[in-house]
């Protein structure tokens, strides 16, 4: 089994909808992201989470919100998609290596379509 | 606001060419830096990364990246490149004692056999 899961995979919705994409690690990491890649733009940093009771706004946070369920559920939610949403969605999990820096575990993405 | 920049976006080599990836980051103080790569279909995976010590670091397949801090660099080398290196880099710097890692926008690199 994978170390972070994403799902779904892929999604296809129409504007207005709302959507949910979840994410879950077996790491025992407290340190949660999700990040959106778009071609030429690298990796943005939506919302991370240190902890349960801890989440904070990345770089682009507007259109979207996040739960932290338990440790181990990093939720992203769009209340109502548009189209410069399409993307894809990156979860990730980091702990501190031997080395004390801070590196990160990936999941396989989410492919969002938005028509 | 701190950034990083790849400058080289599409990088096309032959199987054995010499490889050097761009990578420069705005940032005065301490920073810990990575390079990521993402073969096609699959997530991104770390390469190597840069905490202390020695500024040039080795990695995985054969990479290593050199940290030069009087030019905000690090660069990402490969002494002969196979098809299988076929993937995207990125490239990413963390603040000292900071957990957030912001990622520069990713180069391409095609090596056709």
């Amino acid at each position: 089994d994978a170390d972070v899961t994403q799902t779904p995979r892929n999604r296809i919705t129409k504007t207005g909808k709302r959507i949910m994409l979840e994410c879950s690690q077996t790491k025992g990491h407290d340190r949660m992201y999700w990040y959106r890649q778009d071609p030429g733009l690298g990796l943005r940093l939506i919302y991370y989470s240190f902890d349960v009771k801890d989440i904070n706004k990345g770089e682009i946070s507007d259109g979207y919100s996040v739960s932290r369920q338990a440790q181990a559920k990093f939720s992203l939610s769009l209340e109502s998609a548009i189209p410069n949403q399409t993307a894809l969605y990156f979860c990730a999990t980091s702990d501190l290596d031997n080395s004390g820096a801070n590196v990160l575990t990936f999941g396989a993405g989410s492919r969002l379509t938005v028509l | 606001a701190q950034s990083v920049s790849q400058h080289n976006h599409h990088v096309i080599l032959s199987e054995a060419a010499s490889l050097e990836l761009g990578c420069n980051y705005s940032y005065g103080g301490t920073v810990n830096l990575f390079w990521y790569v993402q073969y096609p279909g699959q997530h991104l995976q770390l390469l190597l990364k840069y905490f202390s010590g020695d500024p040039l670091v080795k990695g995985i397949k054969g990479f290593e990246a050199e940290f030069i801090k009087s030019k905000f660099s690090f660069n990402l080398r490969k002494p002969s490149v196979q098809w299988s290196d076929t993937a995207e880099y990125f490239c990413a710097v963390s603040l000292y004692n900071t957990d957030k890692l912001i990622f520069g926008t990713g180069t391409r690199l095609q090596v056709f056999p």
